[in-house]
């Protein structure tokens, strides 16, 4: 079963840092981009981050340049996201997802997401 | 600027049809999108891949009441017979040069 497991959410206080995991099964996770989505509560989706398959190219959006970085390790099938300088806007569940066939694509695979909250 | 449009809410009555728009920006019209929903307190699920010209690919396990079009910057989603499980909130999503863009999504409520 092709699947996405996130892991590493929880509470933080502003300032401080998380890192998200994200498990892959299922399929060849070395073949495709990968992206971050979150979704603040009560609101929409925002795609954060992407990677691609060698972990040579990344993309963010700008309200996270410079304060997140995306990551992947092929060997172990997983992707990460280090967050540092959380503020409360950052309080969100966070999606792992895959891009479906190359370089920007539609998200065909979602993870069930990770809550982070950004709190004193 | 990479912009889709939704209306924020559809209702359509059990059994009947319901069909969702999302708009590109101008400059946009022959982008490809994809349609995602999203039931209550769940994560997201990807319907489909949308082509300007109106081909779309489903995803898997993806009944065939959800089906989808196109006319000019209008991207559609259509539910026939609709179920209650369909009461969700419904996403499109497309991309550019080193970004991703979401609609604001259209909630669905089945009457």
């Amino acid at each position: 079963e092709v699947q996405l497991v996130e892991s590493g959410g929880g509470l933080v206080q502003p300032g401080g840092s998380l890192r998200l995991s994200c498990a892959a099964t299922g399929f060849t996770f070395s073949n495709y981009w990968m992206s971050w989505v979150r979704q603040a509560p009560g609101k929409g989706l925002e795609w954060v981050a992407n990677i691609n398959q060698l972990g040579s190219e990344k993309y963010y959006v700008d309200s996270v340049k410079g304060r997140f970085t995306i990551s992947r390790d092929n060997a172990k099938n997983s992707l990460y996201l280090q967050m540092n300088s959380l503020r409360a806007e950052d309080t969100a569940v966070y999606y792992c997802t895959r891009e479906k066939t190359g370089r920007f694509d539609a998200f065909d695979i979602w993870g069930q997401g990770t809550m982070v909250t950004v709190s004193s | 600027q990479l912009v889709l449009t939704q209306s924020p809410s559809a209702s359509a009555s059990l059994g009947a049809s319901v069909k969702l728009t999302c708009t590109l920006s101008s400059g946009h019209s022959n982008y490809a999108i994809a349609w995602h929903q999203q039931q209550p307190e769940k994560g997201p699920r990807y319907l489909m891949k949308l082509n300007s010209d109106g081909s779309h690919s489903k995803g898997d396990g993806i009944p065939d009441r959800f089906s989808g079009s196109s006319s000019g910057a209008e991207r559609y989603l259509t539910i026939s017979s609709l179920q209650s499980e369909d009461e969700a909130d419904y996403f499109c999503q497309t991309w550019g040069t080193g970004i991703h863009v979401f609609g604001t999504g259209t909630k669905v409520t089945v009457l």
